[in-house]
C-alpha cells in the first residue's frame, strides 16, 4: 500500500522565521509531488508542485524534492501568521495510479506574532 | 467561472438513509475526484473518473457509488448510511492526471446519526 508520511505537528514558529515541512513517500516510482494549503474549514489549495530533483522556488515557498531518498519537503521563509495551516503532502504515483494522489496526514503550522 | 461547486454544505442522515452527494465543475475538466476527509487526517479517495461513462474505484470505495453521465457532474451516491461515513467530502477535478493541479470544492460535511 502506498503510503506518504508527514513530520508529526504541531509545528509552532515565530512570525519571519522559517517554517520546515517533511514529507516522506514509500513507491518509489513516484512521479509528481504537491504541497496543498487547508485552512480551518476550508477546502486544500495547491501552492506547490515538483517533479524533478532539486529546489523549486516560487516567493516565500521552496519546495524540495529528493527521489534517491524519497523525501519531499516545503521551506516558508518569513513566515506570516496568514501561514497558520495545515500543510498536506501530496504524491502521484503514476502508471496504473495516473491522477490518483495519495495525501499525508497533514502537519497543522501555526505562526504567532 | 465558478470552478467546483458542491451541495448539499451541511447534511445529518439517520443510519440506513441514503442520500447523493452532488458535484458540478465548469472548468471543461476530464478528471473528476472524490475524497473523505476524517478529522485530523489528509484525504482518501473515494472514487475517480477520467472522463464521462468512466469510473474507477479508489483507496475507500465501499458503501458509496458513483455515475458521470456528463464532463460537468460526478454525483456521489451513499447507500445504507453507517456512523464509519461522517466525515467532510471534498469533490476535485483537473484537466487530466499526472501533473496536472486538482482544483476541491468547499466540501460537503455529513454526520450519521
Amino acid at each position: 500500500q502506498k503510503e506518504v508520511e508527514q513530520n508529526s505537528g504541531p509545528l509552532s514558529v515565530p512570525e519571519g522565521a522559517i517554517a520546515s515541512l517533511n514529507c516522506t513517500y514509500s513507491d518509489r516510482v513516484s512521479q509528481s509531488f504537491f504541497w496543498y494549503r487547508q485552512y480551518s474549514g476550508k477546502s486544500p489549495e495547491l501552492i506547490m508542485s515538483i517533479y524533478s530533483n532539486g529546489d523549486k522556488e516560487d516567493g516565500r515557498f521552496t519546495a524540495q524534492l529528493n527521489k534517491a531518498s524519497q523525501y519531499v519537503s516545503l521551506l516558508i521563509r518569513d513566515s506570516q501568521p496568514s501561514d497558520s495551516a495545515t500543510y498536506l503532502c501530496a504524491v502521484n504515483s503514476g502508471g496504473t495510479s495516473y491522477g490518483k494522489l495519495t495525501f499525508g496526514q497533514g502537519t497543522i503550522l501555526t505562526v504567532h506574532p | 467561472n465558478a470552478g467546483v461547486t458542491q451541495t448539499p454544505k451541511f447534511r445529518i442522515l439517520k443510519i440506513g438513509q441514503s442520500m447523493t452527494l452532488q458535484c458540478t465543475q465548469d472548468m471543461n475538466h476530464n478528471y473528476m475526484y472524490w475524497y473523505r476527509q476524517d478529522p485530523g487526517m489528509g484525504l482518501k479517495l473515494i472514487y475517480y473518473s477520467v472522463g464521462a461513462g468512466i469510473t474507477d474505484k479508489g483507496e475507500v470505495p465501499n458503501g458509496y457509488n458513483v455515475s458521470r453521465s456528463t464532463t460537468e457532474d460526478f454525483p456521489l451516491r451513499l447507500e445504507l448510511a453507517a456512523p464509519s461515513q461522517t466525515s467532510v467530502y471534498f469533490c476535485a477535478s483537473s484537466y487530466s492526471g499526472g501533473r496536472d493541479e486538482q482544483f476541491f470544492g468547499p466540501g460537503t460535511r455529513l454526520t450519521v446519526l
